[in-house]
């Protein structure tokens, strides 16, 4: 089905180590973005990004970094995770606008992790 | 910034039951405004939308109206179902390159039967 594959769904570190959370979408958007979610705080943007080579910063984007080196891929990377990063993330894309002026957001189904 | 503030949860309600789940916001400009919904082990999904004022979003029985004078987008709700249970959140996206949403905290809603 098209739409936004999160890869790993499910992922347990050590604080200090790295990981790598791999979105892509068949879709052809050019915006993405990454959210977490956390209990009570709703959903919060990390980076996003506006284009194939571009990337942008969120609300909470210390800690981690993302690159867009394709259309399709949007990566976000933890260099040295950190217990404050367990959360579930969320990739998400869009095209522009549609044609209701409107920027609708399509979510992949997640990623859970865990920082020890 | 841009905020949106929802009602706390959770909320619990018995089936054909009448729901409303309040939601302002606070933005520069003329924003637009979602209602997305989450079920459980899945991603977010579009529910319904509202580009400019006094427009009534509308799907599955849902119903939000973007009444800029009470800056509000509240979600209704005539008869909810069991298979309504998810988290709802409301968001709203205003001017800018980014075009992100600003999330509420996001309501959870379960339904009895």
């Amino acid at each position: 089905n098209a739409g936004v594959t999160q890869t790993p769904k499910f992922r347990v570190l050590k604080t200090g180590q790295s990981m790598t959370l791999l979105c892509a979408q068949d879709m052809n958007h050019e915006y993405m973005y990454w959210y977490r979610q956390d209990p009570g705080m709703g959903l919060r943007l990390i980076h996003y990004s506006v284009g194939e080579g571009t990337t942008a910063k969120g609300e909470v984007p210390d800690g981690y970094n993302v690159s867009r080196l394709k259309k399709q891929n949007f990566l976000l990377g933890l260099e040295s995770a950190a217990p404050s990063q367990t959360s579930v993330y969320f990739c998400a894309s869009s095209y522009w606008t549609d044609s209701s002026g409107a920027n609708v957001l399509t979510f992949g189904a997640g990623s859970r992790l865990t920082v020890l | 910034g841009d905020s949106v503030t929802q009602m706390e949860g959770p909320v619990t309600l018995s089936e054909e039951a009448f729901l409303t789940i309040n939601c302002t916001y606070t933005a520069t400009g003329y924003p637009s405004l979602f209602w997305y919904v989450q079920y459980p082990g899945e991603g977010l999904q579009l529910l319904l939308k509202a580009t400019k004022a006094d427009d009534k979003g509308s799907n599955k029985g849902f119903e939000a109206t973007y009444r800029k004078e009470t800056t509000s987008f509240h979600l209704e709700k005539g008869s909810v179902q069991v298979s309504d249970s998810a988290v709802y959140f409301c968001a709203l996206r205003s001017g800018g390159s980014a075009r992100q949403l600003t999330f509420g905290s996001g309501t959870q809603l379960t339904v009895l039967p």
